[in-house]
């Protein structure tokens, strides 16, 4: 079956330290993004990749950083430098960037706690 | 930046009653999206309208957009305990942007 696969679900993180965020796809799709969602809040957007090798920064992408080597993966770091990054993120793909306006799918996100 | 508002932040119906939910946005659209996310979960696509359509259907949802009052609803007809779920309207401007997603409406159906 065709999808995406983030991982961990579930992911602890001390402070200082980098943690990255796995994100997969088998769908062939040319987008791939990173959203942020607080809890009772709507999603917001950190990074977004239309093609590989490229990448541009969402609403709030201080404190993280994102790489595109291949199609079907687009992986997450939370760095240091996000202060607050306590969160439920959420990673999607969409075949056209956005052109043709197509949905996105989402994986099933990986909830980020820092202790 | 938040584009779309939905409304009401939270509705609570009974099994078989009809739940409608709205959604304002702000700029100009190519095209308005719905999804559900239950607890803890990804996000789910429901069904998207062009900004050149004004209703469409896909089961038991019905989706209506304005875009002179720049919003949307969501109906959800005989609804089921199964429906419970956060719902989200989402905009999408069109050639290369990316959605922009509401806070969302927290539906629960009680049996």
């Amino acid at each position: 079956d065709g999808g995406i696969t983030q991982s961990p679900k579930y992911l602890f993180r001390k402070e200082g330290q980098n943690v990255t965020l796995s994100c997969e796809q088998n769908l062939n799709h040319d987008a791939m993004y990173w959203y942020r969602q607080d809890p009772g809040q709507g999603l917001r957007l950190i990074y977004y990749s239309q093609i590989v090798n490229d990448f541009q920064k969402g609403d709030i992408a201080e404190g993280y950083s994102v790489s595109r080597e291949k199609k079907e993966s687009f992986p997450l770091t939370v760095t240091s430098a996000q202060k607050n990054p306590t969160a439920f993120y959420l990673c999607a793909s969409t075949p056209d960037g956005g052109h043709l306006g197509y949905g996105y799918t989402f994986g099933s996100g990986t909830r980020l706690t820092v202790v | 930046s938040q584009q779309g508002e939905e409304d009401p932040q939270a509705l609570s119906i009974q099994e078989g009653e009809n739940a409608t939910m709205n959604c304002s946005y702000k700029t100009s659209i190519n095209n308005l999206q719905w999804y559900r996310q239950n607890s803890g979960r990804g996000l789910v696509h429901l069904i998207l309208i062009r900004s050149n359509e004004r209703e469409k259907h896909s089961g038991r949802l019905r989706v209506t957009l304005d875009t002179s009052k720049k919003s949307s609803s969501l109906l959800i007809t005989a609804s089921r305990a199964a429906d419970t779920a956060s719902y989200f309207c989402a905009t999408d401007k069109g050639s290369g942007s990316r959605l922009t997603f509401g806070e969302g409406t927290q539906l629960t159906v009680n049996p």
